[in-house]
């Protein structure tokens, strides 16, 4: 069955960066798009950008232009999300979520990342 | 405008029919997708494309869509359907988009 896995929770100061992983399985990896989508505590979902497993092309929204880079490593069906210069309103659920069929269909367990001084 | 905008709270008695809509202009051109999300898990997918439901999916649950306006119904909804809804579609340059989530109390 398709399972994402994601790292575990981190804690960081304002400024410095943050890499959360996923690792599929369950599914051909290099076949299929895969999102990141945060949520800040008690708010929606925020769609961070996407990335190409096979190739691995990008597209981020423009929010996050230039802070975050998405990258994959096909040996261990694994992408990567980093943020940098983090700021207390980047505490989050981090999420990567597949797309297999139309939209989003599988999501990770969430990475829960907390930005404090 | 690359927004999708969704009333925040809904209340709809136990069996009875309610509605949850998402409008913006994107609507237009691309179908929703409707996720579910309850407390402390991560969103699932109900609806997507023109009214699709995942395997697993009750089919209390439906999608429609009508000029930049795209609906989630569901009819005779159930104890276990309180939860957040989150339209999904896509803003002007092709990335996704994600409504600002409406709360569905069932009374």
């Amino acid at each position: 069955q398709v399972q994402l896995v994601q790292s575990g929770a981190e804690v960081k100061k304002p400024g410095a960066s943050v890499k959360v992983s996923c690792k599929a399985s369950g599914y051909t990896f290099t076949t299929y798009y895969m999102h990141w989508v945060r949520q800040a505590p008690g708010q929606g979902l925020e769609w961070m950008g996407i990335i190409n497993p096979s190739g691995g092309s990008t597209s981020y929204a423009q929010k996050f232009q230039g802070r975050v880079t998405m990258t994959r490593d096909t040996s261990t069906s694994t992408v990567y999300m980093e943020l940098s210069s983090l700021r207390s309103e980047d505490t989050a659920v981090y999420y990567c979520a597949s797309q297999l069929g139309a939209d989003i269909d599988y999501w990770g367990q969430g990475t829960l990342v907390t930005v404090s001084s | 405008s690359s927004e999708l905008t969704q009333d925040p709270t809904m209340s709809v008695a136990l069996g009875q029919t309610v509605r949850i809509t998402c409008q913006g202009d994107s609507l237009r051109s691309y179908y929703a997708s409707w996720y579910q999300q309850k407390p402390g898990q991560a969103p699932v997918l109900v609806i997507y494309g023109k009214n699709n439901r995942p395997s697993g999916i009750p089919h209390r649950f439906s999608g429609s869509s009508s000029g930049n306006t795209a609906s989630l119904t569901i009819t005779g909804a159930q104890a276990e359907d309180e939860a957040d809804y989150y339209c999904n579609s896509r803003d002007s340059s092709g990335n996704h988009l994600f409504g600002g989530g409406t709360k569905l109390t069932v009374l």
